[in-house]
């Protein structure tokens, strides 16, 4: 079974401090993605990633940024948090090979931020 | 905390009910189609998927129904059951672009 693991299910931080998020996945999945959700929003697309290295903006990447640097760990950075970064956050992973667009997901991170 | 729940559509139904499920979807290149399950506290999960050439998809006790002509997506539960209960959301995408999701339903089965 494809497993996609996230540092942390709850999370406090104060606002200004600098946030990380990770996630792993154990499938070699070369795609990985961000995502905040909020209720009445639903899932909001932040930052993704095709490749090592690779990153591309979602529809929500302010105030965001990531890192890539190993096939398998997506990570989700908050440079300097604020109370509006309160969220569910939720890394996925998923693959081409096999012609699906399938993603997986990771338990999800619910961060407060005071 | 809040959940995802709040400010969503709510279907309840009865312990041994069939459900569905409606997701109006917005891309008509949209080729691929995806229903997720969300339990509380959880990450989504994959329950079915269905690609524009098919009309009609059936799993373990879950269908979908795909009509492009409306851009309508459809899943149905058979004898719903109380571990039914969650927030079912639909995913479309075109090509290999990332996937577009719905704002879910959630599901309430009494026993």
């Amino acid at each position: 079974d494809v497993k996609v693991t996230q540092s942390s299910r709850y999370l406090v931080k104060r606002t200004g401090e600098k946030v990380f998020l990770e996630c792993v996945q154990d499938m070699d999945h070369e795609n990985m993605f961000w995502y905040r959700q909020d209720p009445g929003l639903g899932l909001r697309l932040i930052y993704f990633s095709y490749d090592v290295k690779m990153k591309e903006k979602g529809d929500i990447p302010e105030g965001y940024s990531v890192s890539r640097e190993k096939k398998e760990r997506f990570s989700l950075i908050l440079e300097s948090a604020s109370t509006n970064q309160t969220s569910m956050y939720l890394c996925a992973s998923s693959s081409i090979a096999g012609g699906r667009n399938e993603q997986f997901f990771g338990p999800g991170t619910r961060l407060t931020v005071l | 905390g809040e959940s995802v729940g709040l400010h969503l559509p709510t279907l309840s139904v009865q312990e041994g009910d069939n459900s569905i499920i409606n997701c109006a979807y917005s891309n008509s290149a949209s080729d691929y189609f995806i229903w997720y399950k969300q339990e509380s506290g959880k990450g989504p999960q994959f329950i079915i998927d269905i690609r524009s050439n098919m009309d009609k998809r059936q799993g373990q006790r879950v269908t979908v129904l795909l009509n492009k002509t409306v851009k309508h997506l459809s899943l149905q539960i058979a004898a719903t059951q109380p571990g039914d209960s969650a927030v079912y959301f639909c995913a479309e995408n075109e090509g290999y672009s990332t996937l577009t999701f719905g704002k879910g339903t959630m599901l309430l089965v009494s026993p």
